[in-house]
């Protein structure tokens, strides 16, 4: 099965700052990479699928670039409401194996 | 609009089992897959198991595929896992999730609690 590794496990930034996180595959897969946003207590909001694809009614300081082994997940300007957890999942076939997760403070 | 609507918490016995529900509404059941997903108190996301409403497929996670049985059913739009000889470890969060063919999952229940506990 294909392993999932998300980098780093947890960052502070400032408000206004560009955040990037890296999500990395233990083989090549197709774009099929989606990421989620979670607060504390709540499920997963999708944010990125196809690898760069926002969803809708995502703020478009969100992007997702990449294919292969290698995607990144960038916030453009850090706001106060982005303080949460992302993972990365890929979802081509079974297992839909996640990334252990990164966790945005302020 | 999409609504998934889950059970509520449970408290168990190392050994039993339990069975939760995800009640949807706002599109055509059978029309898609749905995953379950479970997070341990204080860890990442981890995926359970993934069934089709439309032909009843299932595919489980390798560690969990021996104690866990998919159900749906169409005439209520209720998906259901089973988990049976619950460990201690068993102890998360499960939550539904909505899974279109080559889509990701886009829609969400609110989570159920499963305490595993003596």
């Amino acid at each position: 099965d294909i392993q999932m590794t998300q980098s780093p496990s947890s960052l502070s930034a400032s408000i206004g700052d560009r955040v990037t996180i890296t999500c990395r595959a233990s083989q090549g897969f197709s774009d099929y990479l989606a990421w989620f946003q979670q607060k504390p207590g709540k499920a997963p909001r999708l944010l990125i699928y196809a690898a760069s694809t926002l969803q809708s009614g995502v703020p478009s300081r969100f992007s997702g670039t990449g294919s292969g082994t290698d995607f990144t997940l960038t916030i453009t300007t850090l706001q106060p409401e982005d303080v949460a957890t992302y993972y990365c999942q890929k979802y081509d076939g079974v297992p839909l194996t996640f990334g252990g997760g990164t966790t945005v403070e302020i | 609009q999409v609504q998934l609507v889950q059970s509520g918490a449970e408290v168990k016995k190392p050994g039993a089992s339990v069975k939760v529900s995800c009640k949807t509404s706002g599109f055509t059941f059978i029309s898609y897959g749905f995953t379950w997903v479970r997070q341990a108190p204080g860890q990442g996301l981890e995926w359970v198991a993934w069934i089709s409403a439309n032909n009843g497929d299932t595919h489980s996670a390798l560690t969990l595929r021996d104690r866990v049985t998919l159900t749906t059913d169409s005439s209520t739009s209720t998906a259901y896992l089973e988990m049976r000889g619950l460990r201690t470890d068993d102890t998360a969060v499960y939550f539904c999730a909505r899974k279109p063919t080559s889509q990701p999952l886009d829609y969400w229940g609110q989570g159920t609690l499963v305490t595993v506990s003596s």
